[in-house]
């Protein structure tokens, strides 16, 4: 079945640094893939979103790329900022399996220090 | 436009006992997901309606039930809760299909506590 791998966390960095939260997925059909964002006390929200090979989506100054031959959709960030602590979730859905559903990867803890 | 709504946000109940959780939609939005998060585990999809029909379902036992009015507000109800049903719970209300690229829109949750 479908499935999205993240990188567990938590992950600390300093301020400015340059993040790269891994993501890579298993899926049968055509997925589109995403970033969700929960910061503390709060639901998620969609971050970017790509729906098909090699598309980029972006936002807030996050970044990532739909690399169908890896099958990877890692999120990056040039320099990070103490308000982009959070907790981070790569997730998919797939056009091409009946299972509507979409699937979310475990979430990855950031801590930004100032 | 007003956002996902989750009442309450917070409850505490006992083995055994019942509980339901509402999730009011954004306006026009017809798609109602609800999903359980825990540290363990993550987020985990439970069920999602459409147009007050149940059209998918996640891994879990039948004590856990939802439904969704004509006005898309929905509800999900557990039965005999257990100490490992305590989880925040999430809506998601989405335009279309949430399986179909729709983004979806969550709420802040009901931070469900079973002793």
């Amino acid at each position: 079945g479908n499935s999205v791998t993240q990188m567990e966390g938590p992950v600390t960095l300093s301020e400015e640094a340059f993040l790269t939260i891994n993501c890579t997925y298993t899926a049968t059909g055509y997925p589109s893939l995403f970033w969700y964002v929960q910061y503390p006390g709060e639901g998620l929200q969609l971050l970017l979103k790509a729906t098909k090979a090699d598309d980029k989506g972006s936002n807030k100054g996050f970044e990532a790329t739909y690399r169908k031959e890896t099958t990877s959709f890692h999120l990056e960030k040039g320099s990070v900022q103490v308000s982009d602590s959070a907790v981070y979730f790569c997730a998919l859905s797939d056009l091409g399996n009946r299972d509507d559903k979409i699937i979310f990867g475990k979430g990855t803890r950031l801590h930004i220090l100032p | 436009k007003a956002g996902v709504t989750q009442t309450p946000r917070y409850l505490i109940k006992t083995r055994g006992q019942q509980v339901t959780l509402s999730c009011s939609p954004i306006s026009g939005h017809r798609s109602v997901s609800w999903y359980q998060q825990t540290p363990g585990q993550g987020l985990q999809f439970l069920f999602e309606y459409f147009s007050e029909t149940q059209r998918n379902k996640g891994n879990f036992p039948g004590r856990f039930s939802g439904r969704q009015f004509s006005n898309s507000r929905s509800e999900m109800n557990v039965s005999t809760l257990e100490l490992g049903d305590s989880a925040l719970y999430l809506c998601a209300s989405s335009s279309g299909l949430a399986g179909y690229t729709y983004e979806q829109y969550f709420g802040p949750g009901t931070r469900l506590t079973v002793t």
